[in-house]
């Protein structure tokens, strides 16, 4: 399973544009990336996911560069309750049979602060 | 709203206790999932059911630990004689294609 490596805290102002970047040097070639958001006791919830390039949807954008090696996800004018922890992991897609386990990191505690 | 709740949502109880949770999806999908998650790490994957199959087992899940998926709905994890290192929060999820939706969690503290 390819290892994720993501800052362990980040603090941000409310309206900033906030960008934590996720490191996955081993991600094999049939791998996303998918980021979840967690908020304390709270089950984590589904962001955003990409291959390559650029997605974006309501919530976040998500850059990847050519080579994969790295993600970035890009939250826009953040307020405070956007303070929760964001987990960055690779994986396959549950296209098919299997389990599709989710391997999370740490993750990366983004505080947000008035 | 994820689609799945989870009871009791805290559990507090001694060691050496049995205790046993409950995860129900409000809509039926045939993968679900259990991990588990202490304080400062992100969730572990515990198993997996592909309907009431259960189909895989963390390393996690020692022998005091069983989960059942009777009819490929709801789904309960049992902890016999508790140990205060199973202290954590036990998060279920379903997972309809690409993507998990997680419970909100019961968090068990073993005194």
């Amino acid at each position: 399973l390819a290892k994720t490596t993501q800052p362990i805290s980040m603090d941000s102002y409310e309206g900033q544009e906030v960008n934590i970047t996720c490191s996955h040097n081993n991600i094999a070639t049939n791998d996303y990336i998918t980021w979840y958001q967690q908020f304390p006791s709270q089950g984590p919830r589904f962001i955003i996911q990409g291959y390559k390039t650029k997605v974006t949807n309501e919530v976040a954008s998500l850059f990847i560069p050519a080579d994969r090696k790295s993600s970035t996800l890009s939250l826009p004018r953040v307020s405070l309750s956007d303070t929760a922890v964001y987990y960055c992991l690779v994986g396959d897609r549950a296209s098919g049979a299997g389990s599709y386990q989710l391997t999370f990191g740490k993750g990366t505690k983004l505080s947000v602060i008035p | 709203d994820t689609g799945v709740s989870q009871n009791p949502r805290h559990k507090i109880t001694k060691r050496g206790q049995n205790v046993t949770f409950r995860c129900d999806p409000i809509s039926e999908h045939n993968r679900l999932y259990w991990y588990r998650q202490t304080l400062g790490q992100g969730p572990e994957f515990l198993t997996y059911f592909q309907n009431e199959a259960q189909l895989e087992k963390s390393r996690l899940l020692s022998d005091r630990f069983s989960a059942e998926r009777p009819k490929g709905s709801f789904s309960t994890l049992e902890i016999q004689r508790t140990e205060q290192g199973d202290s954590a929060m036990y998060l279920c999820a379903i997972s309809p294609p690409n993507e998990q939706f997680f419970g909100p969690g019961t968090r068990l503290t073993v005194l």
